[in-house]
Formats: structure tokens, sequence, C-alpha cells
């Protein structure tokens, strides 16, 4: 099982539709969690990361369910703009040192 | 503007030429990383380096050197190229720990023939 699983989409969502994505990962012990946004053939950046109670960052919403092992991001009032892919990293000090990325989810935003 | 500075963009060679990938941040981190990306594997680590002169294995790290004589440069060396070596490459750096989120460089397309 790979530490880190996303399903790689494509998600083909209209402008205005609300989308979720979620990510599992294998080591109940994971402490940290991001989520990365990366456009085509561009560096990733950090989008937010992910607190335990969950978080918001205007139109985006993380979750973190630790019963499950599984983190979500939700994008409320999509944007063309938000066109791109979205990684879920994940820290555990059972990965060794290093943050664990996901093979990302597509985000395709249409007019 | 603070940043992590990559270089080139593109590179084609063929195999067994060396090659150098320089990357150089200017936030004065402690960490740096070089990853490789690939269709559907995502970014895996090849090395990492917490300082000046102390750096480790990741993932991926068969064909690959990298040396960290300064805070500011990590570069990743790949002394006999080979085709399955062909991948986007990332440096990354970051003032925290290893749970910290990382600086990305804008990345670097190698292509070995």
């Amino acid at each position: 099982r790979k530490e880190v699983e996303q399903d790689p989409g494509p998600f083909n969502v209209p402008e205005g539709a609300t989308v979720a994505f979620n990510c599992t990962y294998s080591n109940s012990a994971s402490q940290s969690f991001f989520w990365y946004r990366q456009d085509c053939r561009k560096e990733p950046k950090l989008l937010m990361s992910v607190y335990s109670s969950g978080n918001e960052d205007g139109r985006f919403t993380a979750q973190l369910n630790r019963a499950s092992q599984y983190i979500s991001l939700l994008i409320r009032d999509s944007k063309l703009s938000d066109s791109a892919t979205y990684l879920c990293v994940v820290y555990s000090m059972e990965y060794g040192n290093k943050l664990v990325f996901g093979a990302g989810t597509i985000l395709r935003v249409k007019s | 503007e603070a940043q992590v500075t990559q270089n080139p963009r593109y590179l084609i060679t063929v195999t067994g030429k060396k090659l150098t990938v320089t990357c150089s941040q200017n936030m004065n981190h402690e960490y740096m990383s070089w990853y490789r990306q690939d269709p559907g594997l995502g970014l895996r680590q090849i090395y990492y380096s917490m300082n000046v002169e102390v750096t480790d294995k990741g993932d991926v790290p068969e064909g690959y050197k990298v040396s960290r004589k300064e805070k500011r440069n990590f570069p990743l060396i790949l002394e006999s190229p080979s085709p399955n070596q062909t991948s986007l490459y990332f440096c990354a750096s970051t003032n925290g720990q290893y749970n910290s989120p990382l600086h990305f460089g804008n990345g670097t397309r190698l292509t070995v023939t």
C-alpha cells in the first residue's frame, strides 16, 4: 500500500461548483498534513496546512479524519483559476525525515 | 524577493555525460532537498541536507550526488546520467524541521537520450 494515496482524477467541474478531494495515508502516527497546488509543469506551492480541528481559508476547507486516516480538501464556488493538480502531503517520523507526497489529483474547472 | 533558484530550466544530454543542476536559496534556510517528479509517482526525495556539510539519502538516491559546502547552495550532480533519470527535478528548502512546508524552485526538466 502506498504511504499516501489520492484519486488521480481528473475531476471536471463547471465554474461555481463545489468539489472535494480525499487523500488517505497509511501511517496512523502521521503528524503533519498539507495540501499543495501545482500548476502544469510548475513548482508545487503550499495551499494550506491541515489542522486537527479542520481549517478554512476563503473558499478552501481542509479537514483531517484520524480515525479513518484521511484528509480532505473542499473547494467552494470553483473558479477557472482553480484548475491545477492538488497534492496531498503527509509527515510522519516513521516515514523518515521527509514529507511524503501523493501523486496528485487533477482538477479542471470549465466555463 | 525570497526564492529558490534552479538552473538550468531545461537540459537535454546524452547518456554518460556528467551534469550538474544548481540550486540556490536566499532565505538562509538550513534544510534543503532534491525531488524528482514522474507521472503517476508523485514527488520522490533524492537527497536532503539539514545543514552545511550534512547530507542524507532520500528514497531514490542511486545515480545522484549532492554537496552542501555553503548554506545557500545545494547542487545535484549526475556523474553518468542514464535515460531512466529523465524527469522533472525540484529543489526545495525550509527553515523549519522535517515537517515544515517547503519552498520549491521552479524546476529543471532533464532529458537523457
